[in-house]
């Protein structure tokens, strides 16, 4: 089994849409929950991350974590076509090493 | 400050060639980190550097791959004859030592095509 699994999609949507996005783990010493954004050819940048269960909103991003089902989301509300890109959900033990595990990404389009 | 900063951008080399590559880390940032990722998939762990301590190597990174970072500064990447399977993306990423690990920043990436 892998660690992290995420559905490469492609998804579509259209402009405005509510998008949800979803990881799930295996690895129960996963601490912090993040997600990055990846254009086509660019590195990830991080849009968010979180400690704890629960959720953590950022403009029109929300990060949902839920430890007990080892489960994360993110969820773009009024999704604008300069959302597409690929979203990476990442994972860190919290380790003073600081490696993180990625998810092979799902492929976002906004289309207008 | 500009961000990571990654060289060459873009590397087409024969098979059986050696090619190396070069990052830039934030200033003052003490972590640095090395990730490779294929086309459809995440990046994938190969090294870590504390200052200029390789702290921590993936088994991705095979006898042929080398990575240092003399002097705490910038770091190195190099594949000693490289094969076709080394096509990649190969991404750097730095972040403080102090806080927590989640901050990493990541450059641009070098795209390595082995033909």
């Amino acid at each position: 089994q892998k660690e992290v699994e995420q559905d490469p999609g492609p998804l579509s949507v259209p402009e405005g849409a509510i998008v949800s996005l979803n990881c799930t783990y295996s690895n129960s010493a996963f601490q912090y929950f993040m997600w990055y954004r990846q254009y086509s050819r660019k590195g990830p940048e991080l849009l968010m991350y979180t400690y704890s269960s629960g959720n953590k909103e950022d403009g029109r991003f929300t990060a949902q974590v839920d430890k007990s089902s080892k489960y994360i989301s993110l969820f773009i509300r009024d999704s604008q076509p300069s959302d597409s890109a690929t979203y990476l959900c990442a994972f860190d033990r919290g380790s003073t090493l600081g490696r993180l595990y990625f998810g092979r990404g799902t492929q976002l389009t906004v289309w207008p | 400050d500009t961000g990571v900063s990654q060289d060459p951008r873009h590397k087409i080399t024969k098979r059986g060639q050696n090619v190396t590559f070069r990052c830039d880390p934030i200033s003052e940032h003490n972590r640095l980190y090395w990730y490779r990722q294929t086309l459809g998939q995440g990046p994938e762990f190969l090294t870590y550097f504390q200052n200029e301590a390789q702290l921590e190597k993936s088994r991705l990174l095979s006898d042929r791959f080398s990575a240092e970072r003399p002097k705490g500064s910038f770091s190195t990447l190099e594949i000693q004859r490289t094969e076709q399977g080394d096509s990649a993306m190969y991404l750097c990423a730095s972040s403080p030592l102090q806080g927590v690990s989640t901050e990493a920043f990541f450059g641009q990436g070098t795209r390595l095509t082995v033909v």
